[in-house]
């Protein structure tokens, strides 16, 4: 199966550590997305990548959530300092330009679930 | 700006029955998409069906359909022959500017349901 993977699948951290997430895209996918999704409540959007340009960011994402795509295929996301409140699950997401008749459709991961202590 | 509203936090359906999953929509962009996904317990976001602004049909795969009603803004999801896997979260989402272009996903609270043997 050639789906979106994430990798760690889960993550416990003490507060002020910092924490990586990897997401590799579906291999022809040049669009990947980073969302995060707390208990209880959809997914918010925050950020998103076309080939290796991060090209839009959310308000949520804070100076101290930094996230790469540098050659275009696998994407990082790293939080610094990490606090109780980022918590949470953290999806990826990719999708190809164009897609069927012109819409593209984002496929997801399986998610990190992030805990801090 | 952009809305996703999903007013049923949790539904039950007997097994082998329909059910219909509601979500409204608002957003001033003509060209949108309206996305609806489903996830298990094991996180990860499956993409279930989509339905485009100038659909002039409604959407259908397999046993899920899309009654789309662009003057009331509303898409909601029909599920017909309920099974049991089908138990889980199920989020309504949008995204503007829909064609040939990338762009965040806007996502509902979810309906979280049930399917009783």
């Amino acid at each position: 199966d050639t789906g979106v993977s994430q990798d760690p699948r889960h993550k416990i951290t003490k507060r002020g550590q910092n924490v990586t997430f990897r997401c590799d895209p579906i291999s022809e996918h040049n669009r990947l997305y980073w969302y995060r999704q707390t208990l209880g409540q959809g997914p918010e959007f925050l950020t998103y990548f076309q080939n290796e340009a991060q090209l839009e960011k959310s308000r949520l994402l804070s100076d101290r959530f930094s996230a790469e795509r540098p050659k275009g295929s696998f994407s990082t996301l790293e939080i610094q300092r990490t606090e109780q409140g980022d918590s949470a699950m953290y999806l990826c997401a990719s999708s190809i330009t164009g897609g069927q008749g012109g819409v593209e459709t984002q496929y997801f991961g399986p998610g990190t679930r992030l805990l801090v202590l | 700006a952009q809305k996703i509203t999903q007013t049923q936090p949790g539904m039950f359906v007997q097994e082998k029955e329909a059910v219909t999953l509601d979500c409204t929509y608002d957003t001033s962009d003509q060209s949108y998409g309206l996305f609806w996904y489903k996830q298990p317990s094991s996180g990860e976001m499956i993409f279930l069906i989509y339905q485009g602004s100038y659909d002039e049909q409604n959407a259908t795969e397999g046993r899920y359909s899309l009654n789309f009603q662009k003057a009331r803004k509303s898409a909601n999801l029909v599920i017909s022959a309920s099974q049991l896997g089908d138990s889980a979260m199920y989020f309504c989402a949008m995204r503007e500017r829909i064609y040939n272009q990338g762009g965040k996903l806007i996502f509902g609270q979810g309906t979280e349901l049930s399917v009783k043997p």
